[in-house]
């Protein structure tokens, strides 16, 4: 099982700052790597896929990058609705697996 | 637009059979595969499985954690993916997700139900 460590496991910016989020893979999973937001009562929404690949409706402060075992999720400059629980989740290998998270809060 | 809704028991006892349902509207199950996704209260996700029911194949993965205990199926005529784990304790206590998993987006989730919990107790 290809475990997913996602550091930090909470991070505190303000809003208009930037955000570096980072996952990485107990074995390479190439670049088969998703990343969800989850707000509190909400179902997680899917960010980016396949390492780098914004989802529809996604706004462009959000970027992905990396390949391999190292990825990094960027919000360019945070707004208030960014401030969220965030996870990565891999479909190189099954079973499927999922990030423990970092909750990203207001400072 | 596609909806995902979850549907079970409010409370499963110790030792009893979880058992439940996700009503897809908006698409037809045939053209994607679909995952369950659990959630315990105030933790990460976890992947259970999925069925990847194309047409007339069909096809299911289980999480090797739950395998020995869980079916997950699909009944094309009522547009609804199914979940069944039994034997459960409380460490089954949480929030339940059906999730669409979509070739256009890199067999990602893309779409999620609301989600439902369980909470296993006696």
């Amino acid at each position: 099982e290809i475990v997913l460590t996602q550091s930090p496991a909470t991070l505190s910016l303000s809003p208009g700052e930037r955000a570096t989020l980072s996952c990485r893979a107990s074995q390479s999973v190439g670049t088969a790597l998703a990343w969800y937001q989850q707000k509190p009562g909400q179902s997680p929404r899917l960010l980016i896929s396949d390492a780098s690949n914004r989802a529809a409706g996604i706004p462009a402060r959000f970027s992905g990058s990396g390949s391999g075992t190292d990825f990094t999720l960027t919000i360019s400059s945070l707004e208030p609705e960014d401030f969220a629980v965030y996870y990565c989740q891999q479909r190189g290998n099954w079973p499927l697996t999922f990030g423990q998270a970092t909750r990203l809060e207001i400072k | 637009q596609v909806q995902l809704q979850e549907s079970g028991p409010g409370l499963v006892k110790p030792s009893e059979t979880l058992s439940l349902s996700c009503t897809v509207s908006g698409d037809s199950i045939r053209d994607y595969y679909w995952s369950w996704i659990r959630q315990p209260p105030g933790k990460g996700l976890e992947w259970i499985g999925e069925i990847q029911k194309i047409q007339k194949s069909e096809n299911t993965i289980y999480s090797p954690s739950l395998k020995s205990r869980l079916t997950i199926s699909a009944d094309t005529s009522k547009n609804q993916i199914s979940l069944k784990l039994n034997s459960v304790t409380a460490a089954d206590t949480a929030v339940y997700y059906c999730a669409r998993v979509s070739r256009a987006t890199g067999w990602y989730f893309d779409y999620w139900g609301q989600g439902t919990l369980v909470p296993v107790s006696s």
